[in-house]
C-alpha cells in the first residue's frame, strides 16, 4: 500500500491564484481531512469527509473548497490565493471512528505551500 | 475551549541520556490520547494511542503515560538516539464535537552526539 500520497510536494503561487493540492488513499479509508500547519501551532482541521459525496467544514475553511467524488481521493482547492495560505498542508485519512474506538490516523507527506 | 499545551517547546539532549516530554489538555469529554512523531518535512507518524482506561503504554524506547484525572499525559523516550531528532505531537480526541482531534504545538527534540 502507498498509503496517503499527496502532490505536489512544493508550490509557490502568486496572490489571486487558484490550485488545487491533490490527495489520495489506496487504503479503503471512509474518513478524510486536510490540516494547515503553522509554525508554533498544532494543526488545524480545513475541512473533512467521512465519506464519498459528504463533506464538512473543520476549524479554519475559509478560502478553501473541497469535494469527494471517489473514496480514495479528496482534492483540496484555493480558489483565489492569500499570502496568509502560506503553510504546510497535510492531508490524513482513517476508518471511520464508532463508539469510542480509537483508529489510527495516517497522514501524507505534505504540501509546503507559498503565496507571494 | 478545547487546548492541548506542551511543553517543553524545544529541548536538547546527549545521544543515550533519557528525556519526558508534557502534555496537558482541557479537552472534554475525552476520548483518547495520541503521541505522533513528526520528523522534518515529512507527516506525523503515530506512535501511541491511549483510551481513558490506559495509564500507561509503550512503543519500544518510547513510554507515553496518561493521567485521565489531571488530564496530563507524559512521552518518556529511553536511551535517545540521533534519529530521535524529530517533533512530538500531543494530540486529544474528543469534545462535545464527537471525535474531533485537537493538536498541540509540539515539542521539538533535537538529540545530538
Amino acid at each position: 500500500n502507498a498509503g496517503v500520497t499527496q502532490t505536489p510536494k512544493f508550490q509557490v503561487l502568486k496572490t489571486g491564484q487558484s490550485m488545487t493540492l491533490q490527495c489520495a488513499q489506496d487504503m479503503n479509508h471512509e474518513y478524510m481531512s486536510w490540516y494547515r500547519q503553522d509554525p508554533g501551532m498544532g494543526l488545524r482541521l480545513i475541512h473533512y469527509s467521512v465519506g464519498a459525496g459528504i463533506t464538512d467544514q473543520g476549524e479554519v475553511p475559509n478560502g478553501y473548497n473541497v469535494s469527494r467524488s471517489t473514496t480514495e481521493d479528496f482534492p483540496l482547492r484555493l480558489l483565489s490565493a492569500a499570502p496568509s495560505q502560506t503553510s504546510v498542508y497535510f492531508c490524513a485519512s482513517r476508518r471511520t471512528s464508532s463508539g469510542n474506538s480509537y483508529n489510527e490516523q495516517f497522514f501524507g507527506p505534505g504540501t509546503r505551500l507559498t503565496v507571494l | 475551549k478545547n487546548q492541548v499545551e506542551q511543553s517543553p517547546q524545544s529541548l536538547i539532549i546527549l545521544e543515550g541520556k533519557n528525556c519526558t516530554l508534557q502534555c496537558n489538555y482541557t479537552v472534554s469529554p475525552f476520548s483518547n490520547l495520541r503521541w505522533y512523531k513528526q520528523d522534518t518535512g515529512r507527516g506525523p507518524v503515530s506512535l501511541t494511542i491511549m483510551t481513558f482506561s490506559e495509564n500507561t503504554k509503550s512503543n519500544g524506547r518510547y513510554t507515553a503515560t496518561l493521567d485521565a484525572d489531571t488530564k496530563q499525559s507524559s512521552l518518556h523516550i529511553t536511551a535517545s538516539q540521533l534519529s530521535d531528532s524529530a517533533s512530538y505531537i500531543c494530540v486529544v480526541s474528543g469534545g462535545n464535537a464527537g471525535n474531533m482531534l485537537t493538536f498541540g504545538g509540539g515539542t521539538r527534540l533535537m538529540v545530538k552526539p
